[in-house]
C-alpha cells in the first residue's frame, strides 16, 4: 500500500502561473482533504471532498479550485499563483468507519 | 474555526511525563477527541482518540474530563523524538465532514 501520494514534492512558480497538485490514495477512502501549512503555523483546511463527485470549501478556499476526479484522486489547482500561496500543501484521506486520517508527504510550493 | 484551544508551546524534561491540555467546551455528545502530532514538516501522525472514557495505547494516554469539555494527552516518558506539534481535534466518527486542526501545541523536550 502506498497510502496517500502527492505530486510534485517541490515546485517553484512565477506569480500568475497556474499549476495542479495531484493526490491519490489507494485505501478506498471516501473523504479527501487539502490543507496548507505556512511556516510556524498549524494546518488550515482549503477544500475537502466527502465522497466522489462532491467538494466543499474549508477555511481558506480563495485562490484554489479542486476536482474529485474519482474515488482515488483529489487534485488542487492554483489558477493564478500568488506569493501568498507559498506554503506546504498536505493531502489527506479518511474513511468514515475508521479513526485515522492519513496524510501525504507534503508538497513544497514557492511562488516568486 | 477550530473547536479546540491549546497552549501555543510547552516544555518538558526528557524522561518525564508530558501532559498536553486541550479545551473543547462546545463538544457535542457524538464528537470524539482525537490527537495527532507532526514532527518537523512531515504529515501529521495519529496518536489516540476517545469519546468519554480514558484511553491508553502504546504511544500515549488520553484523559477526558467527566463533562468532556477538556482533555489531556499524556506521554508517559518523553524522549527527544517526541518533540513535535501536537494537535487536538474533535470529530464525529462515521461521518464525512471537514476536519479543522487549529494551531496545536509545540512541545519541546529538553535534554
Amino acid at each position: 500500500n502506498a497510502g496517500v501520494t502527492q505530486t510534485p514534492k517541490f515546485q517553484v512558480l512565477k506569480t500568475g502561473q497556474s499549476m495542479t497538485l495531484q493526490c491519490a490514495q489507494d485505501m478506498n477512502h471516501n473523504s479527501m482533504y487539502w490543507y496548507r501549512q505556512d511556516p510556524g503555523m498549524g494546518l488550515r483546511l482549503i477544500y475537502y471532498s466527502a465522497s466522489e463527485g462532491t467538494t466543499d470549501k474549508g477555511e481558506v478556499p480563495n485562490g484554489y479550485n479542486v476536482s474529485r476526479l474519482n474515488k482515488r484522486e483529489f487534485s488542487l489547482r492554483l489558477e493564478s499563483a500568488a506569493p501568498s500561496q507559498t506554503s506546504v500543501y498536505f493531502c489527506a484521506s479518511a474513511r468514515d468507519t475508521e479513526n485515522t486520517i492519513y496524510f501525504g508527504e507534503g508538497s513544497w510550493l514557492t511562488v516568486v | 474555526d477550530a473547536k479546540t484551544t491549546q497552549p501555543t508551546s510547552m516544555d518538558c524534561a526528557e524522561g518525564r511525563a508530558a501532559n498536553l491540555p486541550c479545551n473543547h467546551s462546545t463538544i457535542s455528545g457524538n464528537e470524539y477527541v482525537y490527537w495527532y502530532r507532526q514532527i518537523h514538516s512531515q504529515g501529521p501522525q495519529y496518536i489516540i482518540h476517545g469519546l468519554k472514557n480514558n484511553e491508553t495505547n502504546e504511544m500515549a494516554s488520553l484523559i477526558i474530563t467527566e463533562d468532556r469539555k477538556s482533555s489531556t494527552l499524556i506521554l508517559p516518558h518523553a524522549t527527544l523524538r517526541d518533540t513535535a506539534v501536537y494537535y487536538c481535534i474533535v470529530r464525529v466518527m462515521n461521518r464525512d465532514d471537514k476536519i479543522i486542526f487549529g494551531k496545536g501545541t509545540r512541545l519541546h523536550i529538553l535534554p
